[in-house]
Formats: structure tokens, sequence, C-alpha cells
């Protein structure tokens, strides 16, 4: 199976700020890749498929780049909204795996 | 407006078996392959089963295949989960989930609608 590693497990920042999430693959994917945003008590939310397409009514200050089995995901100006859990996900076969999140916590 | 909503999530002893169902609205069902994905409590995301749109081919994480059974019925628009030999591993929420894009025979996409989740507790 492909294993998914995210970076870091925990991030602590405030509102404004320009974060990164880093989720590398054990080996490639090519741009087989989303990411989701998840809340307490709700099921996930997709942000971006195939590495870099925002999906429908995702803000535009999320963004996602990367191939192969490195991959990045960027909020450019932090929301109130945007405090969450944040998974990758590779598709490049039917064995899906996801990373194993990113707590975006304020500080 | 595309909608998931999963049921049949309980608290079960280990060596237990249980029938979970996702009731999909808003969409073509079959044009679809549809997953479960779960996450146990305070956990990650671990992506379990997937079945084709037409529901003649199937596909298992290496964690459950033998036990669990994932199937559909188009006619119904329900995608089934049965899950037999309960651990108490297998406690978690379980969601169906939806693939992004029309007629993929597998699942390998990304998942744009989820349900809310139904429970499973394996406990004694």
């Amino acid at each position: 199976d492909i294993q998914m590693t995210q970076s870091p497990s925990t991030l602590s920042a405030s509102v404004g700020d320009r974060v990164t999430i880093t989720c590398r693959a054990s080996q490639s994917i090519s741009m087989w890749l989303a990411w989701y945003q998840q809340k307490p008590g709700k099921a996930p939310k997709l942000l971006i498929y195939k590495a870099s397409t925002l999906e429908s009514g995702v803000p535009s200050r999320f963004s996602g780049s990367g191939s192969g089995t490195e991959f990045t995901l960027t909020i450019s100006s932090l929301q109130p909204d945007d405090f969450a859990t944040y998974y990758c996900q590779q598709y490049n076969s039917y064995l899906i795996t996801f990373g194993q999140g990113t707590r975006l916590e304020i500080k | 407006e595309v909608q998931l909503v999963e049921s049949g999530g309980d608290l079960v002893q280990p060596g237990g078996s249980l029938r979970l169902s996702c009731a999909a609205s808003g969409i073509t069902f079959s044009d679809y392959a549809m997953s479960w994905v779960r996450q146990a409590p305070g956990k990650g995301l671990e992506w379990v089963s997937g079945i084709s749109g037409s529901g003649d081919r199937t596909y298992y994480a290496d964690s459950v295949k033998g036990r669990f059974i994932v199937s559909r019925d188009n006619s119904k628009n329900t995608l089934y989960l049965q899950i037999h030999s309960l651990r108490a591993e297998d406690s978690a929420i379980y969601y169906c989930a939806k693939t992004h894009n029309l007629l993929l025979v597998a699942p390998d996409d990304a998942f744009d609608v989820w349900g809310q989740g139904t429970l499973v507790t394996v406990s004694s």
C-alpha cells in the first residue's frame, strides 16, 4: 500500500497567516491527490482534487500544488472558519490511503 | 442537492455482525462508484471498501478483507456494508462517500459527497 505522511501533525497559526501543509507519498502517485477539511463531529469536505484543482464552492485562499511524491496545501490568509483538521488522500489506485491528518489550531 | 444518509450503526458484541446502509438522493446512483470510509474515535480516516457503479466489482482494504462485504441496490439507490466477526478495532464512524467522477469502475477517485456517518461500537 502507498503510505501518506503529512507534516506537521499540529500547526498553530493566527488569523491572516499564510500556512502550508505538506503531504508525502511513499511512491509516485502522479497528480492523484486530494485534500479534505474536517471539523469536529462533521464529515470531511473535499477542498482540492487532482493535486491542484479547487473544488467548486471552495474559497480561492485554498490552493494545492505538487506531483509525484510531494504535495502541499496552502491557505493564503487564514480565516476563523479554517481552523480544522486537514487530510490528504491518494487515489493512484483503488487501495486508497489517507495521511494521518494535520490539526490547524489557533495560536 | 446530492445527499447521502447512512444508517444501521449500533452497539454490537465482539464476533457479531451488522449491516450498514447508505441511501443516496439527487444523483443517478448507478453512474457512480461508491466507497465506505471509517474513522475510529479521535483517529484519522481509513478507506475500507468500494464498489463499481454497476455493483459487479468490489474492492477491500486488507484490514477488512474476508469480513466485510460491500453491495448496492441501484433500484433502491442504496449502498450496503455487511460486517461480520466484529472486533473492537472496528469501532468507528462509518461514512459512505461518492466518487467525484462518473462511470469509474474502481473507486480510485476523490470523494466529493459524504454522508453524516453512522457509529459502530464493538464492546461486550
